[in-house]
């Protein structure tokens, strides 16, 4: 089965440091570019990270740039999103999902996680 | 407040047609096929139309989009009450480096 499961979020106080992970299974993950949306409350989707199939290219909403890192490890099927220096407009339930894209534009997210929320408040 | 623009909120009653709207820019809409995803509150968003009007495997023919200009649209064909979700439009946006842009979501109640 095709599946992304994300795990790591949790409470923490405005300024701290959550590192996300997704794992992949039931397909070849280093083949995919990979996307964090995520969902505040009473919100709508917002597009968050990219990265491509080997990690060498990036993209951030102006946002968390600067202040999260999205990473991948192949070998271990799991995508990454560390996140620093966060603020309470970070809360949100934050999704991983697959896509499928070219050198030039990236067309279909059509595997998702159901997310892992992330509340920061002191 | 969403690059993407969709009505808050849609309706209709078993067996009707309703269509949901969403309204963009050349540099997303104008330039790129529109996806379409269904959500429920604590589930992972599904995949309802790629590339303007595909579907993947799984998801019914009630389901159609189109798009024209900087605009696009899902129709959803003799609705059941299991449709009643949340919709949301999503476009690649050509700017910065490129990244996704979503509509702000349509909530939608089968009556």
């Amino acid at each position: 089965e095709v599946q992304l499961v994300e795990s790591g979020g949790g409470l923490v106080q405005p300024g701290g440091s959550l590192r996300l992970s997704c794992a992949a299974s039931g397909f070849a993950f280093s083949s995919y570019w990979m996307q964090w949306v995520r969902q505040a409350p009473g919100k709508g989707l917002v597009w968050v990270s990219l990265i491509n199939e080997d990690g060498s290219i990036t993209n951030y909403a102006d946002s968390v740039r600067g202040r999260f890192t999205i990473s991948r490890d192949n070998a271990k099927n799991t995508l990454y999103l560390q996140m620093n220096g966060l603020r309470a407009e970070d809360t949100a339930v934050y999704s991983c999902a697959r896509d499928h894209c070219s050198s030039t534009a990236c067309y279909r997210m059509d595997v998702w996680g159901q997310g892992t929320t992330v509340t920061v408040s002191s | 407040q969403s690059v993407l623009t969709q009505p808050p909120s849609a309706s209709g009653t078993p067996g009707q047609r309703v269509t949901i709207s969403c309204s963009g820019s050349s540099s997303n809409i104008g330039s790129h096929t529109v996806n379409w995803y269904q959500h429920l509150p604590g589930t992972a968003p599904k995949l309802l139309i790629y590339s303007g009007n595909q579907r993947p495997s799984g998801v019914p023919d009630r389901f159609s989009g189109s798009r024209s200009g900087t605009s696009a649209s899902l129709a959803i064909s003799g609705l059941q009450s299991e449709d009643e979700a949340d919709y949301y439009c999503a476009a690649w946006d050509d700017s910065l480096n490129g990244f996704w842009v979503f509509g702000g979501g349509t909530k939608l109640t089968v009556l």
